[in-house]
């Protein structure tokens, strides 16, 4: 079953706005992992923070983690057309293979 | 680095036929992959993980004789639909790891399979 959900379901920006979306869980973690995936493609890994990090910063990528509030969020800044994709946040369950649970996604479109 | 290639990327067949997706890891020792299940602008749904040299294990749910997966070595897994009807069309992924859970996956493009 999905580990949680993800908000907004869909993001419609311009290019050059910057885009937020948020993630929650519901378990104990020991990390949290971004991804992207194109339209009909596999996913793409952007970024993981590990249970006893804040945030944490990748190019254009700004990830934060509250486990208080068992949440997290992915910013892109000056959002482009390219990033227009879905974006998964993944929970790593603690156990057995240590298996990753997908949240429901963002679909992100950035208009030019 | 770290590329996964899936094959077939697109199967279209007849009800009742069995069909084989390969998974593969091109320039590393996968310890664990994952086989993943996909409906249109849905998440990814875990099938099952498989190990080298042990047998997969399934969420609850999936039916392990309808999914055959074998993992014979540390860069192959592959994923079996046996006896395929319209209702196992869908996207489905592979994704290799190496090392545990602290390491990112790393996905294959998927195959889209249309039953019909």
């Amino acid at each position: 079953s999905q580990q949680g959900e993800e908000d907004p379901q869909a993001l419609s920006i311009q290019e050059g706005e910057n885009a937020t979306m948020n993630c929650s869980y519901k378990t104990s973690i020991n990390n949290l992992q971004w991804y992207r995936q194109n339209s009909g493609r596999g996913l793409v890994h952007l970024i993981l923070i590990r249970s006893n990090e804040r945030e944490k910063h990748s190019g254009r990528l700004r990830v934060t983690l509250d486990t208080s509030k068992k949440s997290s969020s992915l910013l892109i800044t000056a959002s482009r057309a390219a990033d227009t994709a879905s974006y998964f946040c993944a929970t790593v369950v603690s156990g057995g293979y240590n298996k990753l649970i997908f949240g429901a996604g963002t679909r992100l479109a950035v208009h030019p | 680095g770290a590329v996964v290639s899936q094959h077939p990327s697109r199967v279209i067949c007849k009800s009742g036929t069995s069909v084989k997706i390969e998974c593969r890891s091109l320039d590393f020792q996968a310890t664990t992959m994952f086989w993943y299940r996909q409906f249109p602008k849905q998440s990814l749904m875990l099938m099952a993980t498989s190990n080298e040299g042990s047998k997969a294990t399934y969420e609850q749910g999936v039916e392990k004789d309808k999914f055959l997966i074998n993992h014979a070595s540390l860069t192959l897994s592959t994923l079996t639909v046996t006896s395929a009807h319209p209702e196992d069309s869908s996207f489905y992924i592979c994704s290799a790891r190496t090392g545990w859970g602290n390491q990112p996956q790393h996905f294959g493009d998927g195959t889209r399979l249309s039953i019909l």
